[in-house]
């Protein structure tokens, strides 16, 4: 059983486009929203992360918009560049435990 | 600053086999974490230890077992490897909690035959 779920499985964007990828949670005890990005033959890093006190969080080219009321969450990278290609993972916690969801490939093409 | 170290990197086994995968931290934080990674299925977790002497089960824990030796080091044990184990093993460690960033080592690519 998935408890973070997200999409797209991949993603293709365009350099300078906006890359979308959603996720959502059930379990309402989750209170800690982190996204990480993942390169090939490396451990995931974190990018952002947001608490469900605010309804978006912006760094640089990313954001994080919340909906606690849909427990849906989403990460938006405006501008996006070659570099940008990785494999995203969303994840929420309890406070001990971070659940992550199953990953979004992400391929920026010049 | 080594950050989180995984012994070893790749590692080879025959089914049956035994062996304990290694995990150190230095940035003296209080929680760490085994996950595995597998394509489709992004990162389970398989046990956690949010202080020292204590550790959890986490969503796939069946078939390991884990030691928090000290704040430092905590490893991953299979007892008898199965080839549904063949993996990327993720160790990770955050200041208190789920509710810090964790940081990740680079990896145990692990193959049981």
């Amino acid at each position: 059983q998935q408890q973070v779920k997200q999409s797209p499985q991949s993603l293709i964007v365009q350099k300078g486009g906006i890359s979308i990828i959603n996720c959502a949670y059930e379990n309402t005890a989750f209170d800690y929203f982190p996204w990480y990005q993942q390169f090939p033959g490396k451990g995931p890093a974190l990018l952002i992360a947001i608490r469900p006190d605010v309804s978006e969080k912006k760094e640089g080219r990313f954001t994080i918009s919340f909906n606690k009321s849909a427990k849906q969450f989403s990460l938006h990278i405006m501008d996006s560049q070659p570099g940008d290609s990785a494999t995203y993972f969303c994840a929420a916690s309890p406070y001990d435990k971070v659940i992550f969801g199953p990953g979004t490939s992400l391929s920026v093409i010049p | 600053n080594a950050g989180v170290t995984q012994t070893p990197k790749f590692q080879v086994l025959k089914t049956g086999q035994s062996m304990t995968l290694q995990c150190a931290q230095d940035m003296n934080h209080n929680s760490m974490y085994w996950y595995r990674q597998d394509p489709g299925m992004g990162l389970r977790l398989i046990y956690y230890s949010a202080s020292e002497g204590t550790t959890d089960k986490g969503e796939v824990p069946n078939g390991y077992n884990v030691s928090r030796l000290n704040k430092r080091e905590f490893s991953l044990r299979l007892e008898s490897a199965a080839p549904s184990q063949t993996s990327v093993y993720f160790c990770a460690s955050g200041p208190q909690g789920g509710n810090s960033p964790l940081h990740f080592g680079n990896g145990t690519r692990l193959t049981v035959t």
